[in-house]
């Protein structure tokens, strides 16, 4: 299995600021996805971070609002823009095609943002 | 797209007892995972099931690909079972996991 690991684990934000989210693979993987999951609610797909070009975004997200990056393919980058108290959430970097089953997903620790 | 349902939304089980939890979608299928999100947030992957039965110690699932739907059964449950349960199908078509609603099971002592 894949080791994931985020950065920062959680954040307190003010409003109309803007918060950079990373997330660092230990081995090179197939795909990189960011999920929201809003307060008691499912996971949401954000979009897939495609490895150097531009992210697919879900239906619902713009690269505006939630710009991403992924330079390598060990390492991707959510930015959650001009923030409001409704992109409080946890964010999850999620991948798929580590380890011996190339189709299963596993997910990092979550990064928990608050906004105020 | 497709549209994952989870059954029931809600469980609360007294320690040792047995349930179901159904998982249902609405599409074909190419694989299907059962995740286990615990109360600190972290999500487990409990199995990796496109069809048939696999069993984990008290956990076991099946999926029914053809009928469009999986099970996931956990017996003598434990306080630590408690916390959210999903289940997402994978379709190849669009290469993405989709979540269903997920089932809040908490175990009581």
């Amino acid at each position: 299995s894949a080791v994931i690991s985020q950065k920062p684990s959680r954040d307190i934000c003010q409003r109309g600021t803007s918060l950079t989210i990373q997330c660092q693979v230990d081995s090179q993987v197939t795909m990189m996805f960011w999920y929201r999951q809003q307060p008691g609610q499912s996971l949401t797909l954000i979009a897939t971070a495609n490895q150097g070009s531009e992210a697919t975004y879900e239906s619902g997200f713009v690269i505006d609002k939630f710009p991403i990056s992924r330079p390598n393919l060990t390492f991707s980058t959510l930015t959650v823009s001009n923030m409001s108290p409704e992109d409080s959430s946890i964010y999850l970097c999620s991948v798929i095609g580590a380890g011996v089953r190339p189709d299963t997903q596993y997910f990092g620790p979550g990064t928990r943002l608050t906004v105020l | 797209g497709i549209q994952v349902e989870q059954s029931p939304p809600d469980l609360i089980l007294q320690e040792g007892a047995n349930s179901t939890l159904r998982c249902n979608f609405s599409d074909s299928v190419n694989n299907l995972q059962w995740f286990h999100q615990n109360p600190w947030g972290q999500l487990i992957n409990l199995f990796y099931i496109p069809s048939g039965t696999k069993q984990n110690g008290r956990l076991s699932a099946t999926t029914v690909a053809t009928e469009r739907y999986s099970l996931l059964y956990i017996s003598s449950s434990q306080t630590t079972d408690s916390g959210v349960y999903f289940c997402a199908p994978f379709t190849s078509g669009t290469y993405k996991y989709i979540f269903g609603t997920g089932t809040r099971l908490k175990v009581l002592a």
